[in-house]
């Protein structure tokens, strides 16, 4: 079925290690983008990008990393977890920049 | 900050009443995009409208755009049970590519 996964589900994370969040498209989207869920904060943009080989800033990229190599995988890299991290992060996808965006089903994460 | 504001921040209705959430923005935009989630799962898009574009429908939805009041509407009509969800809009301000989400409208939908 083609879509987005993202991959794991949900982790718990002892603070100050290093974490990846997959995530991968089969729909050749050019665009990607990753948002943090937080209760009564709606989404919030972490980084994005507009297609392979290139990523930008969003509102909230301070302490995560990303790389767009190809262009179905765009993992996100938390180097040193806080617990304020705590979140759902979302993948999402796009044909092109500004249109519709497809999202994947979301990573619960938890840092103690 | 945010920039899309959704209101209200929570809506309680019957079904079979109509359904109206509105979300307000700050800068000038390419597109506003409206989405559906479901407790604990990832968004769905509802519908997309440009910022030359005044009203869209599809099916029991409609979406209207002010530019120049910076807002937009929902109207879900004849809602349903299932409608029962939180609605969030997305911005994307001119030139940047990057969407901004408000905070969202929990609608219920009482049978």
């Amino acid at each position: 079925i083609a879509g987005i996964t993202q991959a794991p589900t949900s982790q718990i994370l002892a603070a100050g290690r290093r974490m990846t969040l997959r995530c991968t498209q089969d729909m050749r989207h050019n665009a990607m983008y990753w948002y943090r869920q937080d209760l009564g904060l709606g989404l919030r943009l972490i980084h994005y990008s507009n297609t392979a080989g290139t990523t930008g800033k969003g509102e909230v990229p301070d302490g995560y990393s990303v790389s767009r190599a190809n262009t179905d995988d765009f993992p996100l890299t938390l180097a040193s977890a806080v617990p304020s991290q705590t979140s759902v992060y979302f993948c999402a996808s796009s044909e092109h920049a500004s249109e519709r965006q497809y999202f994947g089903p979301g990573t619960r994460l938890t840092v103690l | 900050s945010q920039q899309g504001e959704e209101d209200p921040q929570a809506l309680s209705i019957q079904e079979g009443e109509n359904a109206t959430m509105n979300c307000s923005y700050k800068t000038s935009i390419n597109n506003l995009q409206w989405y559906r989630q479901n407790s604990g799962r990832g968004l769905v898009h509802l519908i997309l409208i440009r910022s030359n574009e005044r009203e869209k429908h599809s099916g029991r939805l409609r979406v209207t755009l002010d530019t120049s009041k910076k807002s937009s509407s929902l109207l879900i009509t004849a809602s349903r049970a299932a409608d029962t969800a939180s609605y969030f809009c997305a911005t994307d301000a001119s030139g940047t590519y990057k969407y901004i989400f408000g905070t969202g409208t929990r609608l219920k939908v009482l049978a």
